[in-house]
């Protein structure tokens, strides 16, 4: 399995609502990563785990609150969030290594209204 | 801070050209990957380069890496539309415990017309 799938494709979501994103790789990657990205811009990194531990967190809101079960799994829990907050949720895993890239999901496409 | 500067930002051309797209930093980096990006899809890896003057050819994509690692360029022979997208190149920092960073480039919005 060489793949990232992320659940769901598309997320319609009020500002009071509650949602989770998921994310899911059986590659044995050991850092995983969650994007955030507007149309016709590079991906912003949210928040990094590696060794299922978060090591980085890029200043974002607490409104959004990551969760790594195991290493296998990555969740992002929204509550209330924002209408400037729809973008597209891209999540990525990797070995880490000068040599090694990144697997990228398809991405959940969420729209806050 | 935008670590990556990437040019040109849009790139319009006929099919059969030639093009390239640079990436320049002021920092090295242990590794710079290029990956290509159609609307609504994740980015998709196109190659990682490593070793400083490093050259990868895929099919007609051209990689270069610089000596000093601190910049690179993707040439694409003979463009065809289907290799319309947004290029993104982006470079890899190890630190301590956190693995495999990557600092993104803006991208570069590549338009191929038959």
């Amino acid at each position: 399995d060489t793949e990232v799938t992320q659940t769901p494709k598309h997320l319609v979501m009020g500002m009071t609502n509650k949602k989770s994103l998921k994310c899911e790789q059986h590659m044995g990657h050991r850092a995983m990563y969650w994007y955030k990205q507007k149309a016709k811009k590079p991906p912003e990194l949210m928040f990094v785990y590696s060794y299922e531990k978060l090591s980085i967190n890029e200043s974002v809101p607490s409104r959004f609150s990551p969760e790594c079960p195991n290493s296998s799994l990555l969740n992002l829990h929204l509550h209330a969030l924002q209408p400037e907050d729809s973008a597209l949720y891209l999540c990525a895993s990797s070995n880490g290594g000068a040599g090694n890239g990144y697997t990228f999901g398809s991405g959940t496409r969420l729209t806050v209204v | 801070t935008q670590l990556l500067e990437q040019s040109p930002q849009f790139l319009s051309i006929q099919e059969g050209e030639n093009l390239t797209v640079y990436c320049n930093s002021s920092s090295v980096f242990s590794s710079l990957q290029w990956y290509r990006q159609e609307p609504g899809e994740g980015p998709v890896l196109l190659v990682t380069v490593v070793t400083g003057g490093e050259v990868k050819k895929l099919k007609r994509l051209t990689f270069q890496f610089g000596d000093a690692r601190k910049d690179s360029s993707l040439h694409i022979t003979a463009a065809q539309p289907g290799d319309t997208g947004l290029y993104l190149c982006a470079g890899g920092a190890d630190r301590g415990s956190t693995l495999g960073r990557l600092y993104f480039g803006r991208g570069t919005q590549l338009t191929v017309w038959p």
